[in-house]
This record gives structure tokens, C-alpha cells and sequence, in this order.
């Protein structure tokens, strides 16, 4: 399995750019979710689906869109680009949709996004 | 609002001693507690889970504890060596998805 993987590993945008980043998972995994890392703020998450066509807002969702219509994907959108959303962009999944058991969550290397 | 602290952001031992990290949680309604390990420009790597009904789990040198009445937990990394240098990080899981709190930055001198 190659787990969760992410692309690209780095990229840097101008101001209202869009982009989408991409996520995906082999393990058949229902639960997956965006987290974005910044210093000194730790991970926070932006958005997560608990299946197929099913998606929820997180913490910090505002300027970024998603969709989940296969169980594989979870792309991230960004609709027009801001020096704030300078940040590393991690995607993960679980095989727990309601997050209650001993499975833990599967974490991607990461995406560095310059936003200038 | 779930709110994640870990004490002390960073931490410089030399190899071989016992430490402690420590992460204090909240809202005590939880389902599990995680503790993650994260290598400079890496994604993040699960230690130890703990659920909400457990006290504690352990991994090879790693325990984690929970409490969750008091809203706290810690890890215990014994035997220290220069390879656990990373950034520690907490989560917690309940009505909302993982909250993780900021890490603990742990350096282990040989």
C-alpha cells in the first residue's frame, strides 16, 4: 500500500490564484480530513468527510472548498489565494468514520504552499 | 471549545535518561487520546492511542497514561536516544475530529 500520498510537495502561488491539492488513500479508508500546520499554531483542521459525498466544515474552512466522490480522493480547493493561507498541508485518513475505535488516523508527507 | 496545551514546548536531554511529556485537555468528553511523533519537514507518525475507557498503552520504551477526569495524560519515554529527537504532538478526539495541541520539541543529546 502506498498509504496516504499528497500532491504536490510544494508549491508556491501568487495572490487569488486557485489551486487544488491533491489527496489520496489505497486502504478503502471512509474517514478522511485536511489539517493545516503554521507555527506556533500547531494542526488545525479545515475540512473532513466521513465518507463518499459526505463532507463538514472543521476549524479554519473559510477560503477553501472540498468534495468526496470516490472513497480514494479528497481533493482541496483553494479558490483564490491569500498570504495567509502560507502554510504545510497535511491530509489524513482512517478506516473509522466515527472515529470511536483503536484504528488510529494515517497522516500524508505534507504539502508546502507559498502564497505570495 | 476543546483546547490541547503541552508542557514544556521543548525539552533537551541527554541520551539514555527518562522523560516526561505532558499534554493537558479541556472538555474531558472524549473518545481517544493520541499521541503523534512528527521528523522535521515530515508528516506525522501515530505512537499511542488511548481510549477513553483505557489508563494506559505501551510501545516498546513508550508508555502513555491517561486521565481523563482530571484532563490529562503524559508520555514516558524511557531510555532516551539521539533517534527520539522530534516534535511530540497530543490530539484528542470527540464530538469534534482530533485537536491537537502545538507539540512538545524534544532534543536528545548523545
Amino acid at each position: 500500500n502506498a498509504g496516504v500520498t499528497q500532491t504536490p510537495k510544494f508549491q508556491v502561488l501568487k495572490t487569488g490564484q486557485s489551486m487544488t491539492l491533491q489527496c489520496a488513500q489505497d486502504m478503502n479508508h471512509e474517514y478522511m480530513s485536511w489539517y493545516r500546520q503554521d507555527p506556533g499554531m500547531g494542526l488545525r483542521l479545515i475540512h473532513y468527510s466521513v465518507g463518499a459525498g459526505i463532507t463538514d466544515q472543521g476549524e479554519v474552512p473559510n477560503g477553501y472548498n472540498v468534495s468526496r466522490s470516490t472513497t480514494e480522493d479528497f481533493p482541496l480547493r483553494l479558490l483564490s489565494a491569500a498570504p495567509s493561507q502560507t502554510s504545510v498541508y497535511f491530509c489524513a485518513s482512517s478506516s473509522d468514520p466515527l472515529r470511536r475505535t483503536q484504528e488510529t488516523q494515517y497522516f500524508g508527507p505534507g504539502t508546502r504552499l507559498l502564497v505570495l | 471549545k476543546q483546547e490541547v496545551t503541552q508542557i514544556p514546548a521543548a525539552l533537551s536531554v541527554p541520551e539514555g535518561e527518562n522523560l516526561v511529556l505532558n499534554c493537558s485537555f479541556t472538555d474531558s468528553a472524549i473518545y481517544n487520546l493520541q499521541w503523534f511523533r512528527q521528523d522535521p519537514g515530515k508528516g506525522l507518525t501515530s505512537l499511542l492511542l488511548i481510549q477513553s475507557s483505557q489508563r494506559e498503552q505501551t510501545s516498546g520504551r513508550l508508555n502513555a497514561s491517561l486521565d481523563k477526569s482530571s484532563g490529562r495524560s503524559t508520555l514516558y519515554i524511557a531510555a532516551s536516544q539521539p533517534g527520539d529527537s522530534a516534535t511530540y504532538l497530543c490530539a484528542v478526539e470527540g464530538n469534534t475530529p482530533l485537536v491537537f495541541g502545538k507539540g512538545t520539541r524534544l532534543s536528545v543529546i548523545a
